[in-house]
């Protein structure tokens, strides 16, 4: 079936502007997962959704980021006023249930310039 | 905070030969223990987790041992191939809380 999709795949903006990242889950999964994959280090939790409700967001670095999933299936991270060191790689990732084995996207690199 | 330590640097080795990527960790509590891998071109897929202290996870020839006394969690493998070449995370994740922190990661390396 259907894995993880992010959209874009590749994102260039320049330093201010507005982007927004797109993550449909696999079916079914209710729990959802954003992390933050900056060059030569390993992911950083940002966000996670239970359903349509955001159960953590504790690693949001500020308010500049924001994230919704509306109907509890696709969900979108919002990233307001760009800073160069928002480059990065961010990828989603789906589970059945909170406990279970989390199944990533294969990612959106966005490049601040 | 919770965090995970792999040790420095690629790992490039023969065909067939044994593989060992270190991974310590820093957790309050009993976190579950896992091993992501990321294949050239593809997203991140779990290779073997453990839940509690000795358990062992394995998967396509690759071991772990959850080892509480030493807060280690070492990723063995006795004959690697050339498709295993990759990048190797290691994370955890606690009991409750599903976010996972992951170490920095290993290129691996593999010549025919």
């Amino acid at each position: 079936g259907a894995g993880v999709s992010q959209t874009p795949s590749n994102k260039v903006t320049e330093k201010g502007k507005y982007v927004e990242l797109r993550c449909d889950p696999i079916s079914g999964h209710t729990a959802l997962y954003w992390y933050r994959q900056s060059l030569g280090q390993g992911p950083e939790f940002l966000i996670y959704f239970q359903g349509t409700g955001a159960a953590d967001d504790s690693g949001l670095p500020n308010d500049r980021f924001f994230a919704v999933r509306p109907e509890g299936s696709v969900s979108t991270l919002k990233i307001q006023r760009t800073e160069r060191g928002d480059s990065a790689v961010y990828l989603c990732a789906s589970s059945p249930r909170v406990s279970d084995e989390q199944f990533f996207g294969p990612g959106t690199r966005l490049t601040v310039l | 905070g919770d965090s995970v330590t792999q040790m420095e640097g690629p790992v490039t080795l023969s065909e067939e030969a044994f593989l060992t990527i270190n991974c310590t960790y820093t957790a309050t509590g009993y976190p579950s223990l896992f091993w992501y891998v990321q294949y050239p071109g593809e997203g991140l897929q779990l290779l073997l987790k453990a839940t509690k202290a000795d358990d062992k996870g394995s998967n396509k020839g690759f071991e772990a041992t959850y080892r509480k006394e030493t807060t280690s969690f070492h990723l063995e493998k006795g004959s690697v191939q050339v498709s295993d070449s990759a990048v190797y995370f290691c994370a955890l994740s606690q009991y409750g809380n599903n976010r996972l922190a992951f170490g920095k990661g290993n290129q691996v390396v593999v010549i025919p």
